[in-house]
């Protein structure tokens, strides 16, 4: 059983720019969820995808966007880099029932480190 | 008031040391709770789901307690490897799989 896969490891990128970052979830899971993580903080959720469909979002400007495919797979998109964009960014998946995702702790990719400069 | 709050620390124990971690949440409602353990430059790792009636694992002790809104983690006969960062983290109670982080807790473990 494969786990979570996140591309690129690590991604330099110049204000102004947009990037765009990969999830691939782990087998049998249907939810991911996007995490921003600085330097010295905890991660911040940024938003869920649940079967395609946005399922909740964070205190994120609306440049933060995102898919899911549907093989489950997911990308997050940011356009108008920032400086403070910098920073770690997790994706998790989970399996959600017909009630919506589960409480299930949730289990991180290796994350995609990205620095604007 | 932060959603979850951790003393940021640094903790530097010596080997062997017990050290104790807490952390408070401000939804009285939240549904479940987690510690995670965060190496340098690595993504957060499930280290133990937290129960009500408390719940170890090994060296490893997490309690929760409900009125007072409270969490904790006990670390007991301290290793080098036990270094890390440590991660409250809190289920609200919504659908949204949102799941709230503390600052973390960083542990120093000398020999």
């Amino acid at each position: 059983e494969t786990g979570v896969t996140q591309s690129p490891t690590h991604l330099i990128k110049t204000r102004g720019q947009q990037v765009t970052l990969r999830c691939s979830s782990q087998s049998g899971h249907n939810t991911v969820s996007w995490y921003q993580q600085a330097l010295g903080q905890g991660p911040q959720f940024i938003f869920q995808y649940y079967r395609e469909e946005e399922n909740g979002r964070g205190n994120f400007p609306p440049r933060f966007s995102g898919l899911q495919f549907p093989n489950y797979s997911s990308e997050l998109n940011v356009n108008a880099l920032e400086l403070d964009d910098s920073a770690l960014y997790l994706c998790a998946s989970s399996l959600g029932g017909s009630g919506g995702p589960d409480r299930s702790p949730l289990h991180f990719g290796n994350g995609t480190r990205l620095t604007v400069t | 008031r932060k959603e979850v709050e951790q003393d940021p620390g640094p903790f530097n124990v010596p080997e062997g040391a017990t050290v104790a971690f807490n952390c408070t949440y401000s939804n009285s409602a939240s549904q479940s709770f987690f510690w995670y353990r965060q190496d340098c430059r690595k993504e957060p790792k499930l280290l133990m789901s937290v129960y009500s009636s408390g719940n170890e694992d090994g060296r490893f002790t997490a309690q929760l307690n409900r009125a007072s809104q409270y969490i904790s983690l006990l670390i007991r006969d301290s290793k080098l490897s036990d270094s890390a960062t440590y991660l409250c983290v809190v289920n609200p109670p919504s659908n949204t799989g949102k799941l709230i982080f503390g600052q973390g807790t960083t542990l120093q473990v000398k020999p």
